[in-house]
């Protein structure tokens, strides 16, 4: 049981946007930093997302990210086939004095 | 370039141990806070540890502490992961990653090396 809770799952058309949520709490989101990676098979992890809504500059603006509370929201707008993958956030969590991911959600571009 | 290359994974059996290493490049090793993170086969990733620059204070998950130690060697741009009293469900990938340091996320990540614990 993960910290942090995702949909294991979302799935959307090429071209269409999609969002991934991610759930926390005070200790965790509510009072830190979030980030999101994604993760494809065989691959090292690679940072979508940091400080709730920072992007690096080699990931495309199709990337987006909010915090609200203890929520965060991850967006991708024009679908790719090649976002196909495995997408996680992770931030702090103050009271276990851990970093936390959520469980993972899994996107498929139908 | 910032490479991080990890090693040391393989088949060990239950209740062995095994020591992972991750060899750093490309940027001042001493300079930055890394981390363990795991992913078990079909499962999400898991934070495990964290160490700070000066190898100072090491943050463990509740899920391996007491059984992990992880230390780093500033002179050998290095990072090792002692694991102890390993179980079935220690198996999977083991990947260690740079802590950016000027923000808050691990901005860097190596390839990944596998542990099995199977008798």
């Amino acid at each position: 049981q993960s910290v942090l809770t995702q949909p294991p799952s979302v799935s959307a058309a090429p071209g269409q946007r999609v969002t991934i949520s991610c759930s926390g709490t005070s200790s965790n989101i509510g009072n830190n930093y979030v980030s999101w990676y994604q993760h494809l098979p065989g691959a090292a992890p690679k940072v979508l997302i940091y400080d709730n809504n920072a992007r690096p500059s080699v990931i495309p603006d199709r990337f987006s990210g909010s915090k609200s509370g203890t929520s965060a929201i991850l967006g991708i707008a024009g679908l790719q086939t090649g976002d196909e993958a495995d997408y996680y956030c992770a931030t702090w969590d103050s009271s276990l004095s851990a970093v936390v991911f959520g469980g993972g959600t899994k996107l498929t571009v139908l | 370039e910032v490479q991080l290359v990890e090693s040391g994974g393989g088949l060990v059996q239950p209740g062995g141990s095994l020591r992972l290493s991750c060899a750093a490049s490309g940027f001042t090793f001493s300079s930055y806070s890394m981390t363990w993170v795991r992913q078990a086969p079909g499962k999400g990733l898991e934070w495990i540890s964290f160490i700070t620059t000066s190898g100072g204070k090491v943050y463990i998950a509740d899920s391996v502490r007491g059984r992990i130690n992880m230390s780093r060697d500033n002179a050998k741009n290095s990072l090792t992961l002692q694991l102890d009293s390993l179980r079935d469900d220690d198996t999977g990938i083991y990947y260690c990653a740079r802590w950016s340091g000027a923000a808050h996320y691990f901005d860097s990540w190596g390839q990944g090396t596998r542990v099995t614990v199977s008798s």
